[in-house]
């Protein structure tokens, strides 16, 4: 079983479209990382957050400790934000790494 | 602060040769991780770097692999007789502060494609 699970798998919408992605893990974490990965490989860290709801511009994260949710919203979509989407929960049991879902690739049609 | 550098963005070598990447962090981060990231699939842990010392090692980490992390700065990764199944993209990430804090920052990643 997945410690990650993230959903959709794949996503395309039109530009304007308000997006939802959804992460559920299985393990205690201290903090969970909302990541984006554009093509040829780089990572970006969107998001760290522990408690409550973090905005940035147009991205919302937000995170259910109780339930082991969280998601990532995006108001206004653009193609430009066309990229893959990765939930990484830090688990409290393991002080060194972070666990990864494998992913949302989100297409954002002009 | 130029980021997390990685080198070289791409390999291509054949099978059985010896590679390795180089990760040079952002300077005051004492934290550095090792990630291996196939198609489709999100990055998996390969190894953690608290200044030199090496403190966790996935048993993704076959002896065939290597890293070190000499004087608390970058770091390298090096594969041993590579495999077709080494083929993957090599991320290294840094952070700063205790073990579960701080933002962590990724490189742009080596691509390695074993023929």
């Amino acid at each position: 079983k997945n410690e990650v699970e993230q959903s959709p798998q794949n996503l395309t919408a039109q530009e304007g479209e308000f997006i939802t992605i959804n992460c559920s893990y299985s393990v205690g974490i201290s903090a969970l990382h909302w990541l984006q990965q554009h093509p040829g490989g780089g990572i970006v860290s969107l998001f760290m957050l522990s408690s409550g709801k973090k905005k940035h511009g147009r991205l919302i994260a937000t995170i259910n400790i109780q339930e082991k949710h969280s998601s990532l919203h995006i108001t206004a979509s653009h193609p430009r934000d066309s990229a893959v989407y990765i939930c990484a929960p830090n688990p409290t049991g393991s002080a060194r790494q972070l666990t990864f879902g494998s992913g949302t690739q989100l297409t954002v049609l002009p | 602060d130029t980021g997390v550098s990685q080198d070289p963005r791409h390999k291509i070598t054949k099978r059985g040769q010896n590679v390795t990447f180089r990760c040079d962090p952002i300077s005051e981060h004492n934290r550095l991780y090792w990630y291996r990231q196939t198609l489709g699939q999100g990055p998996e842990f390969l190894t953690y770097f608290q200044n030199e010392a090496q403190l966790e090692k996935s048993r993704l980490l076959s002896d065939r692999f290597s890293a070190e992390r000499p004087k608390g700065s970058f770091s390298t990764l090096e594969i041993q007789r590579t495999e077709q199944g080494d083929s993957a993209m090599y991320l290294c990430a840094s952070r700063s502060g205790l073990a579960n804090t701080g933002e962590l920052f990724f490189g742009e990643g080596s691509r390695l494609t074993v023929l």
